[in-house]
């Protein structure tokens, strides 16, 4: 059975840095890309950016290029999202989700991870 | 970037009603359209993908239509359980991006 399975909810201040983390299971990891979507509280999706574990090709999406870090552990099958300086802005919701194909949609999705941050 | 826009916004709707989202590009994306379904409180998931393949396990009542910049999701008959947020995701190019949503609620 095909899993993603995300870290525990952060709460962060301003300023801080933060690493979650998407483990999956049950298909090889190495083989197929894994995206991060975005959803603010009560507001759509976005896409952040998606990772091929197999060799760490990684498309960024012009919003968050820069403000994040996407990376992956292919040895434990860990896909990762990092923040060097957390802003409140960035309270939301963060979803990691595996892709059909480098450009197909996401067909299995973790069960997000809640980063809020706050002073 | 691409932008995708949802028709209506929200609708309200009976079990049993034939319903249809549309979603519309600001430039030809050719095949590359999916649609999602998101309920309050879980990831979203995937229903179609190039425009009008059904997702494995998606019951048949969901349908997707469309080429180039104007696609439709169809639910033929609406079910308890198809009251949710959907949403529609360009592939064409990079960065991908979805539309706003689509709130479908009982009437």
């Amino acid at each position: 059975e095909v899993q993603l399975v995300q870290s525990g909810a952060e709460v962060k201040k301003p300023g801080e840095s933060l690493k979650i983390s998407c483990k999956g299971s049950g298909y090889s990891f190495t083989s197929q890309w894994v995206g991060w979507v975005r959803q603010m509280p009560g507001k759509g999706l976005e896409w952040m950016g998606s990772i091929y574990p197999g060799d760490s090709d990684t498309r960024y999406s012009p919003s968050f290029q820069g403000q994040v870090t996407i990376s992956a552990d292919k040895s434990i099958s860990t896909a990762y999202l990092q923040w060097s300086s957390l802003k409140a802005s960035d309270t939301a919701m963060y979803y990691c989700a595996r892709q059909i194909r480098r450009d197909g949609p996401n067909d299995y999705w973790g069960q997000g991870t809640l980063v809020t941050v706050s002073s | 970037d691409i932008q995708l826009t949802q028709s209506p916004s929200f609708l309200s709707a009976s079990v049993g009603d034939r319903v249809t989202i549309t979603c519309r590009a600001s430039q030809a994306i050719s095949s590359y359209l999916a649609w999602y379904q998101q309920k309050p409180g879980k990831a979203p998931k995937l229903l179609i993908y190039a425009v009008s393949t059904l997702q494995s396990g998606v019951p048949s009542r969901f349908s997707g239509s469309g080429f180039g910049t104007e696609f439709t999701l169809t639910i033929s008959s609406l079910q308890p359980e198809d009251f949710a947020t959907y949403y529609c995701q360009q592939l064409n190019s990079y960065p991908w991006t979805f539309g706003q949503g689509t709130k479908v609620e009982i009437k």
